[in-house]
């Protein structure tokens, strides 16, 4: 059974870079989209973007300036990259995995597996 | 951009039904799924692809989406349903999701 696992750290001061990492285990990083979401306290659900492990991305249009996702294919991991945060970047971000396809003509997009989120909170 | 559009929230009683719905221009034309997520924990996927249930999703979660209006049904509601809901779809290049949906379980 698939599991994933976010890691980095839980506190990065405004104006820096926030680093995570989704480890995958129990399968394949191959062949799957790796989505990243996040969740300020109390509110919904926010698509960063995601990662296709051929290394094609798609980002969130108003976070886009500000986003790098990459992966690692040998140690089965996905990292997000997150630059010049504030206050308003604070929430658990999670790890998901997308499938994707089409079916009579039209997409479909969805997220089968998702980490346990990590914490992140941006203060000085 | 496109949006997608979903009560704050729904009541229902134990035992009956509850529908939560999901708006969006022309959504029909797009596939629709949705996630559940209990207080403090990770959503988890339980309709995808309009209607079709993942393994281990019991059978009264159930999904439609014509027109306008994807809804998710859940039939002789439990206890354990009460959760937040967000429905999902694709579009163009971009994952969106609707602003949630607090069902509380009265």
């Amino acid at each position: 059974q698939v599991q994933l696992q976010e890691s980095g750290p839980g506190l990065v001061k405004p104006s820096e870079t926030l680093s995570l990492t989704c480890t995958v285990s129990g399968g394949s990083i191959s062949s799957h989209y790796w989505s990243w979401i996040r969740q300020p306290a109390g509110k919904g659900l926010e698509w960063i973007g995601h990662i296709y492990t051929s290394g094609n991305s798609n980002y969130n249009p108003s976070l886009k300036s500000r986003i790098t996702m990459s992966v690692d294919t040998s140690k089965n991991q996905i990292s997000l990259k997150l630059s010049s945060v504030t206050a308003a970047d604070t929430a658990v971000y999670y790890c998901a995995r997308g499938n994707s396809g089409s079916y009579n003509r039209w997409v479909y997009f969805y997220m089968d597996v998702w980490g346990k989120g990590s914490t992140v909170t941006v203060s000085s | 951009s496109y949006e997608l559009t979903q009560p704050p929230s729904v009541s229902v009683s134990p035992g009956q039904t509850a529908s939560i719905t999901c708006s969006g221009d022309k959504l029909g034309e797009r596939y629709t799924c949705w996630y559940q997520q209990r207080p403090g924990q990770s959503p988890v996927m339980v309709i995808y692809q309009d209607n079709k249930r993942p393994s281990g999703i019991p059978e009264r979660f159930s999904g439609s989406n014509s027109g306008n209006t994807a809804t998710l049904t859940i039939s002789g509601t439990q206890a354990m349903d009460e959760a937040d809901y967000y429905c999902q779809a694709w579009d163009s290049t971009s994952v969106v999701f609707g602003g949630g949906t607090k069902l509380t379980v009265l």
